[in-house]
C-alpha cells in the first residue's frame, strides 16, 4: 500500500528558516498536503500542492514537489516559536483526493 | 463558522468496557472520517462516509468497532469491548463535496487500563 515518510525531530533557532522533508511512495498521488498539529489539537491544513506542481509559496510557506523522486519538503521562512508543533505529510491518490495516507509527522522545535 | 465538535475531549476507560465518541461535522459538509491516531504516529482512516453512506471501511475493525451515521450529520464511533491497544486519539474530520480540504476536530483521547 502507499506509504509517507518524514524525519520525526527538527528543532532550528527563532528566525532560521526551517525545512521538513517527506517522501511518498505512491506514483498515482493527486494531492500533497501539509498539516500542523499543535498539542492538544486536530490538524490543520496549511497548504496543499497539485501534483502538476512544482512549488507552491503562500506568505512564509514554500513547498516544493519533486513528482520523480516522490520528494515533498516544506519550508518555513522566518521560524517563529509559534511554528513549533507538528507537521504531517499527506498524500490523497483517488479521483476525489478523498483518501489520505498521512506520514508519522516531524516534531518541529523553534528555539529561542 | 463553527467547526469540527467532537466529545468527550478524554476518556478514561477499563478493558472490556464499552465506550462511544460523538462528532458534529461543519454544517453542510457531506464527507465525514472517523481516523485514529497512536501516540507519535499519523491518523490511519478508520471510516469515510459520504452522507449516511459508509463509502470506505475496509481499515474499521468490525470485530468490535462500529459507526453510524444516521441522518447523514452527526456521527458515532463506538468499541465495544475496549482493549488496552484501542488507546489514542480518535479524530473526526470533515469536508465539502467541492474541495478536499479535510477540517479536523480537536479529537477524544482515550486511554484503556
Amino acid at each position: 500500500g502507499e506509504d509517507v515518510e518524514q524525519s520525526l525531530f527538527l528543532s532550528v533557532r527563532e528566525g532560521d528558516s526551517s525545512v521538513i522533508n517527506c517522501t511518498y511512495t505512491d506514483s498515482s498521488s493527486t494531492y500533497l498536503y501539509w498539516y500542523k498539529q499543535e498539542p492538544g489539537a486536530g490538524l490543520q491544513l496549511l497548504t496543499y500542492i497539485f501534483s502538476n506542481m512544482d512549488m507552491k509559496q503562500d506568505q512564509r510557506l514554500t513547498v516544493l514537489l519533486n513528482k520523480k523522486d516522490k520528494h515533498l519538503s516544506l519550508r518555513i521562512a522566518d521560524t517563529q516559536t509559534g511554528d513549533s508543533a507538528i507537521y504531517f505529510c499527506a498524500e490523497a491518490s483517488d479521483n476525489y483526493g478523498q483518501n489520505f495516507v498521512f506520514g508519522p509527522g516531524t516534531r518541529l522545535s523553534v528555539l529561542p | 463558522e463553527a467547526g469540527v465538535v467532537q466529545s468527550p475531549r478524554y476518556k478514561i476507560i477499563e478493558k472490556k468496557q464499552p465506550v462511544a465518541f460523538w462528532c458534529n461535522p461543519i454544517s453542510g459538509h457531506n464527507t465525514l472520517y472517523w481516523y485514529r491516531q497512536n501516540l507519535g504516529q499519523g491518523p490511519e482512516l478508520l471510516i469515510r462516509y459520504e452522507n449516511e453512506e459508509a463509502v470506505d471501511d475496509s481499515q474499521l475493525p468490525k470485530d468490535r468497532f462500529s459507526a453510524e451515521r444516521l441522518k447523514g450529520v452527526d456521527s458515532t464511533l463506538k468499541i465495544q469491548p475496549a482493549e488496552l491497544g484501542d488507546s489514542a486519539v480518535y479524530l473526526c474530520a470533515s469536508s465539502p463535496r467541492t474541495s478536499n480540504e479535510q477540517f479536523f476536530g480537536p479529537g477524544t483521547r482515550l486511554t484503556v487500563l
